[in-house]
């Protein structure tokens, strides 16, 4: 049950975009469609931005979005925004029946 | 409204035991799989536990297996975590969430107990 890879951190102006990767293997990310992305500001709850891999729930913006290909997902965020800032968390479902989360990606807004 | 709020957390020594408590209001608790994610402090999200809506299906993650138990009781709209064995390397804050419906993702998550197992 190793933490999916993320990059620890990236960075961006308003307006701009950053995309955040999330690599694992063909048990985790690469078996399935269950991976999802979460928000967590400091101090917070983490919050679910993205569920199977590219749908938002109700009210998240369409400024999240979410793809993957074969043992790597993304999270999108267009249009960049002071509000954005937080710590971003990817995760999956596994081949076993577990969950594994990303070590986590701190996102800042230049 | 739709929440759930944990209780029980502390500072236990290691060896200890520790049980937390989840109460859920504002849905159908009975409907729904229940997770327990904890956070180290400093540190990323880990997955600890899973339980389906009816108990019928229970995990734990390798850290946890053979010292933790999960549990739920539907007519109290409860959702339990037993820890047995503390070690230093639990201390972390302990989140219930709620599934989403959407299998693999947490959507109605506490505001979280801390645990703090020392000497």
């Amino acid at each position: 049950q190793s933490a999916l890879t993320q990059p620890p951190s990236v960075s961006g102006s308003p307006g701009q975009s950053v995309t955040i990767s999330c690599t694992g293997t063909s048990s985790d990310v690469g078996s399935n469609n269950r991976v999802s992305w979460y928000q967590q500001p400091p101090g917070t709850a983490p919050k679910l931005m993205i569920y199977e891999v590219s749908n938002r729930p109700s009210g998240v913006p369409d400024r999240f979005s979410g793809s993957k290909s074969g043992n790597t997902a993304s999270l999108t965020i267009s249009g960049l925004r002071a509000e954005d800032e937080a710590d971003y968390y990817c995760s999956s479902h596994t081949s076993t029946s577990t969950y594994v989360f990303g070590i986590g990606t701190k996102v800042t807004v230049l | 409204e739709v929440q759930v709020v944990e209780s029980g957390g502390g500072l236990v020594k290691p060896g200890g035991s520790l049980r937390l408590s989840c109460a859920a209001s504002g849905f159908t608790f009975s409907s729904y799989d229940m997770y327990w994610v904890r956070q180290a402090p400093g540190k990323g999200l880990e997955w600890v536990s899973s339980i389906s809506s009816d108990s019928t299906y229970i995990f734990y993650a390798d850290s946890v297996k053979g010292r933790f138990s999960i549990s739920r009781d539907n007519a109290r709209n409860s959702l339990y975590l037993q820890m047995n064995s503390l070690r230093a390397e639990d201390t972390a804050v302990f989140y219930c969430a709620r599934s989403s419906g959407h299998l693999g993702s947490f959507d109605i998550w506490g505001q979280g107990t801390m645990v703090t197992v020392s000497s």
